[in-house]
């Protein structure tokens, strides 16, 4: 079946360093979602992804989506400690016009003050 | 802030109490969902209504029964509940076909005894 995979589960770095998780689809992607859970808290959605090859930046997170829209990255450029959180990367399921989607197993980050 | 509200926040409930999960939006969105997340996992889909009509069941225990009264509201009756049902139990919205991400609740801390 349809997957998203998603590395590494676990990242812990000093404050300050940078921070990247990557995200790879079995299938290729019509969009990949980005979203990010505090500790205790519920997924917010952070971006949307559309064309092939697209690069956007919030500020210190720079979003990419490959060439062949089946694999992603969130770059974090020297993390703080409110980047402490679990990001998901997630995809539309088939043909993604159900409003399904594929969520991967998330990149937890710890940030040492 | 978050602009889908889930209600009530925390419950404990017997394996023979019916109880409800009652989630509403005001974002305009006709797609609604039903997610289920255990800890340190992604969230996991259980229902999806679009238009107000139940589109996606994703092969769910009878004793999780959804319902949506109108465009803004979408309720989750509970029945039975077995331990491993207990959870965090998320609302979201989106627009219908899901594309330019969801908005989640802030989640039903639900614990079975």
């Amino acid at each position: 079946g349809q997957q998203v995979m998603q590395i590494p589960q676990y990242q812990h770095v000093q404050e300050g360093e940078d921070f990247t998780t990557y995200c790879n689809s079995s299938t290729t992607l019509s969009n990949i979602q980005w979203y990010k859970q505090r500790p205790g808290g519920h997924p917010v959605f952070l971006i949307q992804l559309v064309k092939s090859g697209e690069v956007k930046k919030q500020k210190r997170l720079t979003f990419q989506f490959g060439e062949a829209k089946k694999n992603s990255s969130l770059h974090i450029t020297a993390t703080q400690t409110t980047d402490v959180g679990t990001y998901f990367c997630a995809g539309p399921y088939g043909s993604g016009n159900t409003g399904k989607l594929i969520f991967g197993q998330g990149t937890t980050l710890q940030v040492k003050p | 802030d978050t602009e889908v509200t889930q209600t009530p926040k925390h419950l404990v409930m017997g394996m023979t109490n019916k109880k409800s999960l009652k989630c509403e939006q005001h974002m305009g969105h006709r797609a609604m969902y039903w997610y289920k997340q255990k800890a340190k996992k992604p969230p996991e889909l259980m229902f999806v209504y679009s238009y107000e009509k139940l589109s996606i069941n994703e092969s769910v225990p009878s004793r999780f029964s959804p319902e949506c009264p109108n465009s803004s509201l979408l309720n989750l009756h509970l029945h039975a509940l077995q331990p491993e049902d207990s959870a965090l139990y998320l609302c979201a919205s989106s627009q219908v076909g899901g594309n330019y991400g969801y908005t989640f609740g802030s989640g039903t801390r639900l614990t079975v005894v």
